[in-house]
């Protein structure tokens, strides 16, 4: 079946570091792809998309980029903010299935 | 933000005791969908429904049930609540279960079963 694999937290950063956080995900066909963030006490929005190969989804700084050929979308950031600090959820979404399949998500905490 | 709400946004309850959780949402979605949120454990797919009185289980759907009486209001009950079901439930929606469509979250419950 579908699943997501992504990077085990925590990630801890100082500011202006730069972020990579790996998702690789397995599916059939050419699924769609996500991140989704989650700030303290909030539920998850979404950050960023891509829906086919070689897409680049980009959204606040964030770059996330769909590739095909190594099953991965990881999530980068040039330079973190103390802001940014969240849990982040990569997942995927199939044709013909009305679910997202989520990965277990990593927390990011950036330092001044 | 696709204007969902979610009652109560806190619980305690004690074991036994049978709760409701309600979603409210004002975009006219078609899918909706609950989810749990455990340490170590991410997101978890519990219900969702695909259209008024049309619900499917998700992975860890026992001691819960839905009901969709309405477009915009999405129930979750527990039928006799236990200490394993305290968590955080959200609430979500999407427009037509396209993959490339946005699925977005409520703000959260947090039960705690005592």
């Amino acid at each position: 079946g579908n699943s997501v694999t992504q990077m085990e937290g925590p990630v801890t950063l100082s500011e202006e570091a730069f972020l990579t956080i790996n998702c690789t995900y397995t599916a059939t066909g050419y699924p769609s792809l996500f991140w989704y963030v989650q700030y303290p006490g909030e539920g998850l929005q979404l950050l960023l998309k891509a829906t086919k190969a070689d897409d680049k989804g980009s959204n606040k700084g964030f770059e996330a980029t769909y590739r095909k050929e190594t099953t991965s979308f990881h999530l980068e950031k040039g330079s973190v903010q103390v802001s940014d600090s969240a849990v982040y959820f990569c997942a995927l979404a199939q044709g013909g299935s009305e679910k997202l399949v989520f990965g277990k998500g990593t927390k990011l905490t950036v330092n001044p | 933000d696709a204007g969902i709400t979610q009652s109560p946004r806190h619980k305690v309850t004690e074991t036994g005791t049978p709760v409701t959780l309600r979603c409210h949402q004002t975009e006219n979605h078609r899918y909706m969908y609950w989810y749990r949120q455990d340490p170590g454990h991410g997101l978890r797919l519990i219900h969702y429904s695909y259209g008024v009185k049309d619900t499917d289980k998700g992975e860890v759907s026992d001691g819960y049930s839905v009901s969709r009486s309405k477009t915009e209001d999405f129930l979750l009950t527990l039928e006799s609540a236990t200490s394993s079901q305290t968590s955080v439930y959200f609430c979500a929606t999407r427009t037509s279960g396209g993959p490339a469509d946005t699925q977005y979250f409520g703000p959260g419950t947090r039960l705690t079963v005592l």
